[in-house]
């Protein structure tokens, strides 16, 4: 069972260039989320997702875009990178609850996408 | 919005004694979860424990458990018998929407052999 699947683990950017980053989830969870950790802080919420075509925004989203054409995929695309960007990405998944709060908030993390951007 | 705070940065422990990590958050909701994950040294996240906000008893999860106080917003986290796998951060979270979680800037646990 892969669970959440992130690629690459590591990468370097110059700045202005652009990357996608995948992320896919094995799981048919309805719920995916982009957050990003700078070093030594917590993690910072970037885009989410509550179902296939269904996109938006967290605290952090200037810079990225987002699309979810499938329940198992939710790509993040840095446009025209700066070094603010430097940090660990990584994607997320859960699903839905029984108390009517939709996602159970229980999070099911891939192992992180490191980016550097020089 | 929603906000959560760790206000300690750092907890050192010896190993098989007790260590409590504490949390605070702001919100206006009456429904909501509150959690806390271990992030260790390999980087991915993992759920240790959850609590309901409408449940007045406290989750436990073997050795860990939370003191939740609904009224103060509080959220504690007990490690009891700390083992040298529990070195990590550790980050409380809230939600009440469900889809969205807010993270606290995280604590440090260092445990001492």
């Amino acid at each position: 069972n892969a669970g959440v699947t992130q690629t690459p683990k590591f990468r370097i950017l110059k700045i202005g260039q652009s990357m996608t980053l995948q992320c896919a989830q094995d799981m048919n969870h309805n719920y995916m989320y982009w957050y990003r950790q700078d070093p030594g802080m917590g993690l910072k919420l970037i885009y989410y997702s509550v179902g296939a075509g269904i996109t938006d925004k967290g605290e952090v989203p200037n810079g990225y875009n987002v699309s979810r054409s499938t329940t198992e995929d939710f790509p993040l695309r840095l446009e025209l990178a700066a070094p603010s960007q430097t940090s660990v990405y990584f994607c997320a998944s859960s699903y839905s609850g029984t108390s009517g709060l939709g996602s159970t908030g229980e999070l099911f993390f891939g192992e992180g996408s490191r980016l550097t951007v020089l | 919005a929603q906000t959560v705070t760790q206000s300690q940065p750092e907890m050192s422990v010896q190993e098989a004694e007790t260590v409590t990590l504490s949390c605070t958050y702001d919100t206006s909701e009456s429904d909501y979860y509150l959690f806390w994950y271990k992030q260790p040294p390999s980087r991915q996240m993992i759920l240790v424990i959850r609590q309901e906000a409408y449940k007045q008893q406290n989750a436990t999860e073997n050795r860990f458990s939370v003191n939740f106080q609904k009224a103060a917003k509080s959220f504690s986290l007990k490690i009891s018998d700390s083992q040298l796998g529990d070195a990590a951060m550790y980050f409380c979270a809230y939600t009440a929407a469900g889809n969205k979680l807010t993270f606290g800037g995280g604590t440090r646990v260092l445990v001492k052999p």
